[in-house]
């Protein structure tokens, strides 16, 4: 079944401790990319991939680091965790950038 | 950077209503993407617009990319209850932007 999938579903952690958000796809797909869906704001880019070892920063990259890699996997890590960075994040990919984007089933984080 | 503005926020209707959301830019698209977030769910593609005042048809859903392609409106006629959700447009070029997105509630 072709899909997205995120690791874990849900995490509660503390301020500071490392974590990394893991995202697989198996559609073969060039484009992947991160966003974090906040209420009132909207789903907003972190970063995106264009292809293996090619990444750059959305619009709201702050606090987070990505890495390519492989293909299939575009893993979200953040280094130290505030507050502010509690979310819902989601991975998408697609084939390339304006084709049809499937995302995954999403990342509940909450940071105290 | 580019900023896309999505109205209205929300909207509640009753269930036969129809329903409009619109998506406004300031600069020139080279396309448009529709999609729709189940509460609960992930954002699930619904179709794309690359056209001046192209005009497309799912059902109940029509879309619509403006003459200027700086604007693009999703109508849905006659709404049902499993229409709920939230409504999205998404563009860009290589940082994809989205709406900020319409919440519709249906009454049955």
């Amino acid at each position: 079944e072709a899909q997205v999938t995120q690791n874990p579903r849900y995490l509660i952690t503390v301020t500071g401790k490392k974590l990394t958000v893991t995202c697989s796809q198996n559609m073969n797909h060039e484009y992947m990319s991160w966003y974090r869906q906040d209420p009132g704001l909207g789903l907003r880019q972190i970063y995106y991939s264009m292809n293996v070892e090619v990444t750059d920063k959305g619009d709201v990259p702050e606090g987070y680091k990505v890495s390519r890699k492989e293909k299939r996997n575009f893993p979200l890590i953040l280094e130290s965790p505030s507050p502010n960075q509690t979310s819902l994040y989601f991975c998408a990919s697609s084939f390339d950038r304006r084709e049809t984007q499937y995302f995954g089933p999403g990342t509940r984080l909450l940071v105290l | 950077g580019q900023q896309v503005m999505q109205i209205p926020q929300y909207q509640h209707v009753q269930e036969g209503e129809d329903f409009t959301t619109y998506c406004n830019s300031s600069t020139t698209l080279s396309n448009i993407q529709w999609y729709k977030q189940r509460p609960g769910g992930h954002p699930v593609f619904l179709i794309q617009l690359v056209k001046s005042g192209e005009v497309k048809k799912q059902k109940r859903l029509t879309f619509q990319f403006g003459e200027a392609k700086k604007n693009s409106s999703l109508h849905i006629t006659a709404t049902q209850t499993t229409d709920v959700g939230t409504y999205f447009c998404n563009t860009g070029f290589q940082k994809l932007v989205f709406g900020t997105g319409t919440r519709l509630l249906v009454s049955p």
